[in-house]
């Protein structure tokens, strides 16, 4: 089964820093996309990021961008520039293969500091 | 605009009570997700339906049902038999049934006991 482990429940940025969270994820299939969601404090789930893991290229998404280490079943999110709209819980997520469904992880709860 | 609908947003369950929370989408998605978020946790599955009048367990099916008799409509009724429903639900929904796809969410409901 995939697990999704993000190690860091909390994390806090200074308004225009930049900050990486971490997601580590387990699995034994070759084909699968990983995901970053965003929580706000309004409850409601948006994509942030998908990254296919066939591509080797990072995906970027304006100020968000991802570094994927396939070798280490890594998955980081970058968030540069940050911006007091950013603060919100962040949970990757995998998909994809054999597998209908998403497994996310615990999430990282971010905290963004004016 | 297109997107996914759900209602209540707070619920109250006495108990041995039977309840239900709706769900409905205009994305024309052939794939519906239930998942359930307690403090702390990622999402965890419920139950998913790829196609009208098909569904299965997730990974935490007991205590809960649904019913997928329109592409539109997934509703999930928490039994009595579910002994801890405080929880927050999410419904999501992907243009086909693979692990791949993104999930589109609604805004969850929160059910909380009586």
């Amino acid at each position: 089964a995939q697990t999704v482990t993000q190690s860091q429940p909390e994390m806090s940025v200074q308004e225009a820093e930049t900050v990486t969270l971490s997601c580590t994820y387990d699995t034994s299939e070759s084909d699968y996309y990983l995901f970053w969601y965003k929580q706000p404090p309004s409850r409601q789930m948006i994509l942030v990021i998908r990254q296919e893991a066939y591509k080797q290229q990072n995906a970027t998404e304006n100020r968000f961008s991802v570094n994927f280490q396939k070798a280490a079943k890594s998955f980081s999110l970058k968030i540069s520039d940050s911006q007091l709209g950013d603060a919100a819980m962040y949970f990757c997520a995998y998909g994809g293969g054999s597998n209908y469904k998403l497994t996310f992880g615990k999430g990282t709860l971010l905290t963004v500091n004016p | 605009d297109g997107g996914i609908t759900q209602s209540p947003k707070y619920l109250f369950r006495k108990e041995g009570q039977n309840v239900t929370l709706s769900c409905e989408q205009n994305l024309n998605h052939d794939a519906m997700y239930w998942y359930r978020q307690d403090p702390g946790q990622g999402l965890r599955l419920i139950y998913y339906s790829q196609i009208v009048n098909d569904f299965q367990k997730g990974d935490i099916a007991e205590g809960y049902s649904v019913s997928r008799e329109k592409k539109e409509s997934f509703p999930l009724t928490v039994t009595s038999a579910q002994k801890n429903p405080t929880a927050f639900y999410l419904c999501a929904s992907s243009m086909i049934p693979q692990g791949g796809q993104p999930q589109h969410f609604g805004d969850g409901t929160r059910l909380s006991i009586l």
